[in-house]
């Protein structure tokens, strides 16, 4: 079964930790995203990467960064955690020549910020 | 910009009866994708049901379906007899076509309840 693989489900870290968000897909996909899900406002793109060592800022990058190495690995790391990170992560991919198929996406990161 | 508007936070339906779930949409594209994406308890998002903008038929997908109405931008999602494991947050979603490299857009989102 093809997924997308967040490592973490919880996280509790300190304000002015780095914080290091990963995930990891398996079906080869070329795209990722990272969404910050809050209440009321839906999901909000922070980063995406549609190749290797390639990223885009989404709509709210500020206070946070992006790395992609590898393919299938695609990791977000809030260099100095505030308490309003405090949030849903959710991580997804897509196949770039498949517009039609939408997104997978991992199950999320429920990040608090203390 | 695009933007995707859910003017339902919360709706509820009782069991086995039928459902439907706003959502509207302001783009200036002609050719895009409409997305209903559903989130469980578990997290876990799933694809619910796709329609392109180009198709006038309505997309179905078992007992969910879609009324899609292009000039009013309109694309609400119908879930016929509603059964428990339907209640969860639901997403509006929007992505332009013709270019590899853009984003989905989402609305706020509905949460759904199912009654028994």
């Amino acid at each position: 079964d093809v997924k997308v693989t967040q490592s973490s489900r919880y996280l509790v870290k300190r304000t002015g930790e780095k914080v290091f968000l990963e995930c990891v897909q398996d079906m080869d996909h070329e795209n990722m995203f990272w969404y910050r899900q809050d209440p009321g406002l839906g999901l909000r793109l922070i980063y995406f990467s549609y190749d290797v060592k390639m990223k885009e800022k989404g709509d709210i990058p500020e206070g946070y960064s992006v790395s992609r190495e590898k393919k299938e690995r695609f990791s977000l790391i809030l260099e100095s955690a505030s308490t309003n990170q405090t949030s849903m992560y959710l991580c997804a991919s897509r196949d770039r020549g498949l517009e039609v198929r939408g997104y997978t996406f991992g199950s999320g990161t429920r990040l608090t910020v203390v | 910009a695009q933007t995707v508007t859910q003017s339902q936070p919360e709706m509820s339906v009782q069991e086995a009866e039928t459902v439907t779930l706003s959502c509207t949409y302001d783009t200036s594209e002609s050719d895009y994708y409409l997305f209903w994406y559903k989130q469980p308890p578990s997290r876990q998002m799933i694809l619910v049901i796709r329609q392109e903008a180009y198709k006038q038929q309505n997309a179905t997908e078992n007992r969910f379906s879609v009324n899609f109405q292009k000039a009013a931008k309109s694309f609400s999602l119908k879930i016929s007899d509603s059964q428990l494991g339907d209640a969860a947050m639901y997403f509006c979603a929007y992505r332009r076509s013709g270019t590899s490299y853009d984003k989905v857009i989402f609305g706020p989102g509905t949460s759904l309840s199912v009654i028994p």
